[in-house]
């Protein structure tokens, strides 16, 4: 079945960029998504991305699709400690997400 | 965007009771989804429910244990059954337009299971 692959951990200081990536196995994704879940409390859809789309830009929010590697990326400019959360890819694919297992993003100062 | 709220936000409950969560949405949807997260772990489908059509479940989850109920288009419940403390879990209602774009997600029931 399909696959979400995400690294577990990423720290980086205030300030930096924060790249978090994420590798998919369906061929035929439509969309993928970036979700931000802070401690205790739900799921913020932060910007998905559509298939025939390379790039989605958002504020500080920038994604990258590839699709012929089947690479997702998050990049978080001028990461603040606000940002510190985990960060979940999704792939909708048959009709439901399919998540990764989130990457948590610690911000130091 | 989708507004969606959830009740109860967390509740402890015996082992062998029942707890059925509410799930409200400030704007009609057709398709609303029940997902879980156990502790430390990421979200899994446990069914679709659409309006006037039986819920569908994903493999692993069963109507018995997870009866789901949707009667309009803004609001659904979720009842988990004859709990164990397996079922500790945050609970999540999910919002989405047919064919995928925005997906939104409720802030979550927190169960405890003792």
């Amino acid at each position: 079945g399909e696959d979400v692959e995400q690294s577990l951990f990423l720290s980086v200081r205030e300030g930096d960029s924060s790249v978090i990536n994420c590798t998919y196995t369906d061929s035929s994704s439509t969309y993928l998504y970036w979700y931000k879940q802070e401690p205790g409390a739900g799921l913020q859809l932060l910007t998905y991305i559509f298939s025939n789309m390379d790039m989605k830009q958002d504020q500080r929010l920038t994604v990258l699709l590839n699709k012929k590697d089947k690479h997702l990326s998050l990049r978080i400019a001028d990461t603040q400690t606000g940002d510190s959360a985990i960060y979940f890819c999704a792939d909708f694919h048959g009709g439901k997400l399919i998540f990764g297992q989130g990457t948590e993003l610690s911000v130091k100062p | 965007s989708a507004v969606i709220s959830q009740k109860p936000s967390r509740d402890i409950c015996q082992r062998g009771t029942s707890l059925t969560i509410q799930c409200q949405v400030d704007s009609q949807v057709t398709m609303m989804f029940w997902y879980r997260q156990q502790p430390g772990q990421s979200l899994t489908l446990i069914a679709t429910a659409n309006q006037g059509s039986e819920a569908t479940y994903e493999s692993g989850f069963v109507i018995d244990k997870f009866p789901i109920s949707r009667p309009n288009l803004t609001f659904s419940t979720l009842t988990v059954s004859n709990m164990s403390p397996e079922d500790s879990s945050i609970y999540l209602c999910s919002v989405g337009v047919e064919g995928g774009g925005e997906q939104y997600f409720g802030p979550g029931t927190r169960l405890t299971v003792t």
